[in-house]
């Protein structure tokens, strides 16, 4: 049973590239979370799915693309890199909402250059 | 929207010295569930505690106790005889009924155990 795992654990980039954070979870979780935390700030929501084929948007959306077409699978996409940012990312995973329980992956810290 | 304040970005203790961490929230929802997740120095975060906004008894767990005022709208953390392991950010969160997929997390304090 891995838990949350998220795919890779550092990234740099250049602005205006793009790429696809991974993650994925074994638990069976119907729900599924990006955060981003930066120094000062505390974690705060981009993105989240309650189950395959449904997402919505969290706090700070801007800039970040979602798609959930299984259960397991959540991956975050950055269209077009910009300094701003500059993160670390999380992916959680909880039994049906919020409102429960969230398991984190380990984290990627992304550098947009 | 619902809101996590915690006023207090970095404390320092020596071991054996009980610490509170204070958390205090904001939301119009009657309904809503109050967390505390740990992050050590590895980076992953860590549950700790649920609790909703009906029951606010407090709770013990080793040397981990919490209390929830919903008078105060606080929801305090307290470390009784302090570790060195318990050194780690420290973050309150809040998930309100209406948009129960929604979490607001306040923006932690850093808790430093000296030996």
């Amino acid at each position: 049973n891995a838990g949350v795992t998220q795919t890779p654990k550092f990234q740099v980039l250049k602005t205006g590239q793009s790429m696809t954070l991974q993650c994925a979870q074994d638990m069976n979780h119907e729900y599924m979370s990006w955060y981003r935390q930066d120094p000062g700030m505390g974690l705060r929501l981009i993105h989240y799915s309650v189950g395959a084929g449904i997402t919505d948007q969290g706090e700070v959306p801007n800039g970040y693309n979602v798609s959930r077409s299984t259960t397991e699978d959540f991956p975050l996409r950055l269209l077009s890199a910009a300094p701003s940012q500059t993160s670390v990312y999380f992916c959680a995973s909880s039994r049906e909402s919020s409102y429960n329980e969230q398991f984190f992956g380990p984290g990627t810290r992304l550098t947009v250059l | 929207a619902q809101k996590v304040t915690q006023a207090q970005t970095e404390i320092s203790v020596v071991e054996k010295e009980d610490v509170t961490l204070d958390c205090v929230y904001e939301t119009r929802d009657t309904t809503y569930y109050l967390f505390w997740y740990k992050q050590p120095p590895s980076g992953e975060l860590v549950f700790l505690i649920r609790r909703n906004s009906f029951d606010e008894q407090n709770e013990i767990s080793g040397r981990y106790s919490w209390n929830f005022q919903k008078s105060t709208s606080s929801f305090n953390f307290t470390i009784t005889a302090s570790q060195v392991v318990d050194s780690a950010v420290y973050f309150c969160a809040l998930s309100e009924a209406y948009n129960n997929n929604d979490m607001r997390f306040g923006a932690g304090t850093r808790l430093t155990v000296k030996p």
